[in-house]
Order: C-alpha cells, then sequence, then structure tokens
C-alpha cells in the first residue's frame, strides 16, 4: 500500500519569496508521483507528474518538484510566487496497477500574503 | 472541449435520505472515478468505472455504489446518509490504457448532510 505525508498544513509566504512544498512518500513499488492544485471551490487541476525518466519535472504556472527515491521525496518548488498562487496543493501517488488509483496526502495551503 | 461536467453542483440532504450525484466524463475519455473529500482532507479513492462495470473500490462501506451508462457518464448513489458523509465529491475521467495519466477533475458536487 502506499501513503503520502504532507508535513505542511500551511505555508504562509510573501509575495515575489520563492516557496518549497514537501511532500513524502511510502510505497513498496515503484509509483507515479504528481502535484495538484485546489482553487477555492473548485476541483483538482494537474500542476506536473513524474512517471519516468529526469527526476526534475517542471509544470504550469512556473512550477518545478524533483523526485528523490532515496529520500521518497517529491518536493514542489517555485522561485518566485505570486498572489494568485494563494490554493491548497495536494500531492498524489499512484501505483502501476490497473485502475492507477490516486492517494492523495492532506494538502498544503499556500497562502502568499502581498 | 468540454471538460468533466458534474452535477448538481451544491445540495443539502437530511440523515437517512438517499442521494445520487451525476458525472459526464470530458470527450474521448472511457474510464469514471470518484473521489470523497472531507473538510481539510485530501481526496480519497471510492471505486472506478469502465465498460459499465465497477474495476476496483477503495474502502467505502456498500452505501455508496455506482453505475456506469454507455455513454460512459456516471452515477455515485449514496444511502443511508450519514453526517460523515458530508464532502466535496470529485469525479475524474481517463481513457484506460493512457500511458500519460490524463486523470481530468470536475469541479466536485459539495453534498452537505443535516
Amino acid at each position: 500500500a502506499q501513503s503520502v505525508t504532507q508535513l505542511d498544513s500551511q505555508v504562509p509566504v510573501f509575495e515575489e519569496a520563492p516557496v518549497e512544498l514537501r511532500c513524502n512518500y511510502s510505497s513498496s513499488v515503484s509509483v507515479y508521483l504528481f502535484w495538484y492544485v485546489q482553487y477555492p471551490n473548485q476541483g483538482l487541476q494537474l500542476l506536473l507528474k513524474y512517471l519516468s525518466g529526469s527526476t526534475l519535472v517542471k509544470g504550469i504556472n512556473g512550477f518545478e518538484a524533483e523526485f528523490n527515491k532515496s529520500q521518497t521525496s517529491f518536493h514542489l518548488r517555485k522561485p518566485s510566487v505570486h498572489i494568485s498562487d494563494t490554493a491548497e496543493y495536494f500531492c498524489a501517488v499512484s501505483d502501476h496497477g490497473a485502475t492507477n488509483k490516486l492517494i492523495f496526502g492532506t494538502g498544503t495551503l499556500l497562502a502568499v500574503q502581498p | 472541449d468540454a471538460g468533466v461536467t458534474q452535477s448538481p453542483t451544491h445540495l443539502i440532504k437530511t440523515r437517512g435520505q438517499q442521494v445520487t450525484l451525476r458525472c459526464s466524463p470530458k470527450s474521448g475519455h472511457d474510464t469514471v472515478s470518484w473521489y470523497q473529500q472531507a473538510l481539510g482532507q485530501g481526496p480519497q479513492f471510492i471505486f472506478q468505472y469502465y465498460e459499465e462495470e465497477e474495476r476496483q473500490r477503495g474502502n467505502f462501506p456498500d452505501r455508496f455504489s455506482g453505475h456506469q451508462f454507455p455513454n460512459y457518464s456516471s452515477e455515485l448513489n449514496v444511502n443511508a446518509l450519514l453526517l460523515g458523509d458530508s464532502a466535496l465529491y470529485l469525479c475524474a475521467s481517463s481513457k484506460l490504457g493512457q500511458r500519460d495519466y490524463g486523470y481530468t477533475f470536475g469541479s466536485g458536487t459539495r453534498l452537505t448532510v443535516v
């Protein structure tokens, strides 16, 4: 079974500052990794995903993440945040099973302050 | 190209009642997954439907049931509602066998049980 841990429930940051949202996972098998963003009263939007290949993954809106197999981490980073980045961010894993179901962490609220 | 459409957007039900939520997948997608997102939590996998059959089920009681129609749309039914069933219910569609994990999420149905 897989599990995802997002240690920070909330990350406050000032506009134009860099940010890192942490994600650690546990799995006995190879996994695929994802970051989703959820704006208030909306569904989930895919930011980026790691399926294979380069461990540094670039996504939309200037976000990137690095897969670290030895540390079982997939931290999300952005060099300079905007007010519009304020949202809930979810890390998720999926195994290579038939349904590819997603297992989500509890989320991190990124609160960007002016 | 329409994405995933869910209806209704909000509804309020009384304990013990039954509810049906609906989902129309993105054009070209044939698989529908349902997730429950309780307040302050990450989404949890309920089940997935393909070819009108349930392919996999998460850790949810039999009060939760589903259906998929020949046009790939899907319904989620919850019987004997409990207060704890209050949540945002998300539908995600995908194309079976698509290796890029092209999940598309709807905006969800907010269910409140009183």
